[in-house]
C-alpha cells in the first residue's frame, strides 16, 4: 500500500545541520520529494530525486536515500532562522496514471537562534 | 509572471452554504489539482484534472464539486453536502503526471462560521 511516514517536529540550533527523516512503503519505482511550507502558504518543491539514486546535494540541502530501508532524508547544512518551516516527504509510485502525489504528515523545523 | 493563483486567501462560510474556490494557472500546464490541508496532516487529493472537460475524483472527493471548461481555470466548489469543510485548501498545476515540476498555489483558508 501507499503510505509515506514523518516525524512532526524538530528543533535545532542556527547553523547547526537539520535532517528530517521519512519512510516510504510503496515498492514500485517512485519519485521521492521534498517540499517547504511557510506559514499560511502554499508548498514550494525543494528538489526531487528518482528511487534509482542514491543522494542528490543542491547548495545547502542534501538528500540520502536508502531503498533498502526504503528510508529518505534531508540534511539542511547551516541550517538558518528563515528555514523554519514545514517540510513534506511525497511520493509518486511510477507508473502513475494521476500524478497524484502522496504525502506525508510533515515535518515542523523549528529553529532557535 | 507565470504562476498559479488562488482566490481568496480567506473564506467564510455559513453552515448550508456553497462556496466556490477560484484556482488560474498561466503555466500552460495540462493537469490540475486540489488539495485539502488539515493540522498535523499531510495533504489529501479532492479532485484532479489532467485535461480540459475532464476531471476524477481524489480521495476526499465527497461534499466536493469541480469544473475544468478552460485549461488555465479549475474551480472548486465546497458544497453543504461537506460536514467538515474548514481546512486549508491547495491548488497545483503540473505538465506531465510525474510531477517534476509541480507548482502550488498560496492556498485558501476556509472557516464555517
Amino acid at each position: 500500500g501507499e503510505d509515506v511516514e514523518q516525524s512532526l517536529f524538530l528543533s535545532v540550533r542556527e547553523g547547526d545541520s537539520s535532517v528530517i527523516n521519512c519512510t516510504y512503503t510503496d515498492s514500485s519505482s517512485t519519485y521521492l520529494y521534498w517540499y517547504k511550507q511557510e506559514p499560511g502558504a502554499g508548498l514550494q518543491l525543494l528538489t526531487y530525486i528518482f528511487s534509482n539514486m542514491d543522494m542528490k546535494q543542491d547548495q545547502r540541502l542534501t538528500v540520502l536515500l536508502n531503498k533498502k530501508d526504503k528510508h529518505l532524508s534531508l540534511r539542511i547544512a547551516d541550517t538558518q532562522t528563515g528555514d523554519s518551516a514545514i517540510y513534506f516527504c511525497a511520493e509518486i509510485p511510477i507508473p502513475s496514471n494521476t500524478g497524484k502525489l502522496i504525502f506525508g504528515q510533515g515535518t515542523t523545523l523549528q529553529v532557535k537562534p | 509572471d507565470g504562476g498559479i493563483t488562488q482566490s481568496p486567501k480567506y473564506l467564510f462560510r455559513k453552515e448550508g452554504q456553497n462556496v466556490t474556490l477560484s484556482c488560474e494557472q498561466n503555466l500552460n500546464h495540462d493537469a490540475m489539482y486540489w488539495y485539502r490541508q488539515d493540522p498535523g496532516q499531510g495533504l489529501r487529493l479532492i479532485y484532479y484534472s489532467q485535461i480540459v472537460n475532464d476531471f476524477q475524483k481524489g480521495d476526499i472527493a465527497e461534499g466536493y464539486s469541480v469544473s475544468r471548461e478552460k485549461k488555465e481555470s479549475f474551480p472548486l466548489t465546497v458544497t453543504s453536502a461537506q460536514k467538515n469543510p474548514t481546512a486549508f485548501y491547495l491548488c497545483a498545476s503540473s505538465n506531465d503526471r510525474v510531477n517534476t515540476e509541480a507548482f502550488f498555489g498560496q492556498g485558501t483558508r476556509l472557516t464555517v462560521v
